[in-house]
């Protein structure tokens, strides 16, 4: 079955140490996303990527990184910086013909502490 | 500023009853329009989407929404709702000329036996 996988699904780290969150899809989708989501803030916008080794950043982009060297895959790295670290992770892709109908990866948790 | 609206935080509903989630924009032009929906540690599932053409658009599950140009509104709806339609709505949209969905907060539905 095609669809996007986010791993794992709970994860937790001390303050000060950069953690890096997995998401692969297999839908040969171009476009991958990154999003924030906190409650009652609906989801933000962290960091794009519509091309392998291109990607632009989002709304929310301070205290993050990334990478896009597959098409696969579109790994997020949560720095040290990031303030306020703690919150679910969401994982979208999309193809480029259809760019606006995102499909949702399960999310990552992730808890600072 | 380009807002997306869900002025209702929680709604609840009676199982069988009828539902309808509110979503207003603030945009220059007509942007494309989208409902998801997302169970608990979930990640979202689109419902539905509107580009253009016919104002009432159906979607997945059994809900449809209509797109009213003169409102800026795009509710959701559904004429009876089952205790697995319990879960958070999320309103999204995105300019034709924009690359990512921009979301309300969303709504959180509690459905009451």
């Amino acid at each position: 079955d095609g669809g996007i996988t986010q791993s794992p699904k709970y994860l937790f780290r001390k303050e000060g140490q950069n953690v890096t969150l997995s998401c692969e899809q297999n839908l040969n989708h171009d476009a991958m996303y990154w999003y924030r989501q906190d409650p009652g803030q609906g989801l933000r916008l962290i960091y794009y990527s519509q091309i392998v080794n291109d990607f632009q950043k989002g709304d929310i982009a301070e205290g993050y990184s990334v990478s896009r060297e597959k098409k696969e895959s579109f790994p997020l790295t949560v720095t040290s910086a990031q303030k306020n670290p703690t919150a679910f992770y969401l994982c979208a892709s999309s193809n480029t013909e259809s760019s606006y109908e995102q499909y949702f990866g399960p999310g990552t948790r992730l808890t600072v502490t | 500023a380009q807002s997306v609206t869900q002025p209702d935080i929680h709604i609840t509903v009676s199982e069988g009853a009828s539902l309808e989630l509110r979503c207003n924009y603030s945009y220059g032009a007509t942007p494309y329009l989208f409902w998801y929906v997302q169970s608990p540690g979930q990640g979202l599932q689109l419902l539905l989407k509107y580009f253009s053409g016919d104002t009432l658009v159906q979607g997945i599950k059994g809900f449809e929404a209509e797109f009213k140009r003169s409102q800026s509104s795009f509710n959701l709806r559904k004429p009876s709702v089952h205790w697995s339609d319990a879960a958070e709505y999320f309103c999204a949209v995105v300019l034709p000329s924009g690359y990512a969905l921009n979301f309300g907060k969303g709504t959180s539905l509690l459905v009451t036996p």
